[in-house]
């Protein structure tokens, strides 16, 4: 089972509509990372945060806006998306963000934007 | 050229058949890398971690070429449960894991 936890499952929006997905790790992990999934595609990098900071945005459009409250939560803020944005979203975790870094994901976000 | 370059698949084998997966990266400077296995509409869940020396575990063996640049994934005696995607990932950097798009392996009766 993953011990990175995230919430909701599944969520639909509309175009107009503000919605946070969270995430939640109680392994330790100093660094937190969000990635975004289209059907039949791998995982691609949002944004990766190390020690509450944040160190990659991978150029992602200003409507997607992460916080790291502290080092076991992460969110994501979603506001004026559009329906292209509909993906699984994932959250992942691993020790530090540097070399040999093994990270674990979470079960992710089912999003739909209409 | 992408990042991590992976053949897509679909690789359809029968029950106890060996199989191999390769990957080839582009950064000459990425410092690690990994395969991850992921089932229809789940999370990617780590498979291994994959180091010169090569590793093995039980029915899988990875090995890393860095001069040439390519990673590969041997499975063994090939199981139904094996039917998943298998991503191959390299660390170009500190914290930047990089996604090939995955070899979709079905294993059949």
């Amino acid at each position: 089972d993953t011990e990175v936890t995230q919430t909701p499952k599944h969520l639909v929006m509309g175009m107009t509509n503000k919605k946070s997905l969270k995430c939640e790790q109680h392994m330790g992990h100093r660094a937190m990372y969000w990635y975004k999934q289209k059907a039949k595609k791998p995982p691609e990098l949002m944004f990766v945060y190390s020690y509450e900071k944040l160190s990659i945005n991978e150029s992602v459009p200003s409507r997607f806006s992460p916080e790291c409250p502290n080092s076991s939560l992460l969110n994501l803020h979603l506001h004026a998306l559009q329906p292209e944005d509909s993906a699984l979203y994932l959250c992942a975790s691993s020790q530090e963000g540097g070399p040999d870094t093994e990270a674990f994901f979470g079960q992710g976000t089912r999003l739909t934007v209409v | 050229r992408k990042e991590v370059e992976q053949d897509p698949g679909p690789f359809n084998v029968p029950e106890g058949a060996t199989v191999a997966f390769n990957c080839t990266y582009s950064n000459s400077a990425s410092q690690s890398f990994f395969w991850y296995r992921q089932d229809c509409r789940k999370e990617p869940k780590l498979l291994m971690s994959v180091y010169s020396s090569g590793n093995e575990d039980g029915r899988f063996t990875a090995q890393l070429n860095r001069a040439s640049q390519y990673i590969s994934l041997l499975i063994r005696d090939s199981k139904l449960s094996d039917s998943a995607t298998y991503l191959c990932v390299v660390n170009p950097q500190g914290g930047k894991l990089i996604f090939g798009q995955g070899t979709e392996l079905s294993v059949k009766p």
